[in-house]
């Protein structure tokens, strides 16, 4: 059972061009939605997260827009740059459930393959 | 600069072996995490552990098994590899505890790139 739902799963925007992916989910227990970058031959990287109370944040060309009442949570990359191609992914995470309140870790979605073309 | 360090980039195994991925953090963070990430498919959770000795499976344990006697270090292990267990392996902690911090702070390694003939 897929819980985080991404999508596209490639994309190709122009340079200067707005990048937009989607992500639903459907564990309504789900407090935490942050976004992770990958480069070839590096492990994910954190870059932007929100949580439920808000409806958007932003972080220099980067804002996350989150619907709790569609479940689904965007990222959008404004200005795209060629530096910017990356895969991206999605995650979201809830409350601890383990013995002695231990974290729990996080759902990704499947990932999406951005290119950005000069 | 802290990081999450993963012994190996690329390891070549033989069905039936048992493997030893080995991960290490210099962050004094409580909870570790494994996952292996295959094209299409994204990274799925194989255990996670959030104090020293004890352990939880995740979405995709079988197969698998892990140790965590130091707060630093949390190794998977593979009891006798398999083919389909071809994949890159990606070890990441995060600070937190009771209520706090969920998937707040995730570093991950870099990966081991596994390949069982």
């Amino acid at each position: 059972q897929q819980q985080v739902k991404q999508s596209p799963q490639s994309l190709i925007v122009q340079k200067g061009g707005i990048s937009i992916i989607n992500c639903a989910y459907e564990n309504t227990a789900f407090d935490y939605f942050p976004w992770y970058q990958q480069f070839p031959g590096k492990g994910p990287a954190l870059l932007i997260a929100i949580r439920p109370d808000v409806s958007e944040k932003k972080e220099g060309r980067f804002t996350i827009s989150f619907n709790k009442s569609a479940k689904q949570f965007s990222l959008h990359i404004m200005d795209s740059q060629p530096g910017d191609s990356a895969t991206y992914f999605c995650a979201a995470s809830s409350a601890p459930r383990g013995s002695g309140g231990g974290a729990d870790g996080l759902t990704f979605g499947k990932g999406t393959h951005l290119i950005i073309q000069p | 600069d802290v990081k999450v360090t993963q012994s190996s980039r690329y390891l070549v195994k033989r069905t039936g072996e048992k493997v030893f991925l080995e991960c290490v953090q210099d962050m004094d963070h409580e909870n570790m995490f494994w996952y292996r990430q295959d094209p299409g498919l994204g990274l799925r959770l194989i255990y996670f552990s959030y104090d020293v000795k004890m352990k939880e499976k995740g979405d995709i344990p079988e197969g698998y098994s892990v140790s965590r006697e130091k707060k630093e270090r949390f190794s998977l292990i593979l009891e006798s590899a398999s083919t389909n267990q071809t994949s890159m392996y990606l070890c990441a902690s995060s600070s937190g505890g009771t209520g706090g911090a969920l998937g707040y702070g995730y570093t991950f390694g870099s990966g081991t790139r596994l390949t069982v003939v």
